[in-house]
């Protein structure tokens, strides 16, 4: 079986400070795929990144940046100077090859002004 | 492109009542999944179709029946519905079974009585 672990239920910044959501996960497959996806107030739900397991290149795009160690079973998401949009509940999930996904329990994250 | 529409957005049922939930796509996407969020337990996997005529169980399928007779069809019946399947529920489709993010339906709340 297959498991996601977001340890931080939530966590609350002010802004212009760096934060970082942790994501472990558990699988015994070779093959499979992260992602993370962010679901702010209105509800909808928002693709930001997707991994495959043979592929451990860090990655930044803007103030955002992926942490991927398959040492340790990680997929960290780091928003960097953080600003009040970026307050949402930020999921990671686990897709192995058959297609199936298992979403972490999400952390919720609030920027003050 | 509509994307992923589900319908409807709102629903009150009364214990021991069926209804069917709607999703459709209009991307032509292999892949399409029924998840259910429940406060502060992320998104649950209910059933996943990986394509037309294919369909396969999720993390929690009882209580939950699905069929892909369409490409673009994907819903969801609840055959008696009991006060724990209150929850919000999301239809998502992909474009493969693995590798592509999933994109989301803007979700269908759901009160059983």
């Amino acid at each position: 079986a297959q498991k996601v672990t977001q340890a931080q239920t939530e966590i609350s910044v002010v802004e212009k400070e760096d934060v970082t959501l942790d994501c472990v996960y558990e699988t015994r497959d070779t093959t499979y795929y992260l992602f993370w996806y962010k679901q702010p107030p209105s509800g909808e739900l928002v693709f930001l990144i997707r991994r495959n397991s043979f592929d451990e290149q860090n990655e930044i795009s803007g103030r955002y940046s992926w942490n991927f160690q398959k040492s340790t079973s990680s997929f960290n998401f780091t928003i960097t100077a953080s600003q009040v949009v970026d307050s949402a509940v930020y999921f990671c999930a686990l897709t192995n090859n058959a297609g199936k996904s298992t979403f972490g329990d999400g952390t919720t994250l609030t920027v003050k002004p | 492109n509509a994307g992923v529409t589900q319908t409807p957005k709102f629903q009150v049922l009364k214990t021991g009542q069926s209804m069917t939930l709607q999703c459709a796509q209009d991307m032509n996407h292999e892949y399409m999944s029924w998840y259910r969020q429940d406060p502060g337990m992320g998104l649950r996997l209910i059933h996943y179709s990986v394509g037309a005529g294919i369909t396969d169980q999720g993390e929690v399928p009882n209580g939950y029946n699905v069929s892909r007779s369409t490409t673009e069809d994907f819903p969801l019946r609840l055959l008696s519905a009991a006060p724990s399947q209150t929850s919000v529920y999301f239809c998502a489709s992909r474009e493969d079974r693995t590798y592509n993010e999933q994109f989301f339906g803007p979700g269908t709340r759901l009160t059983v009585l």
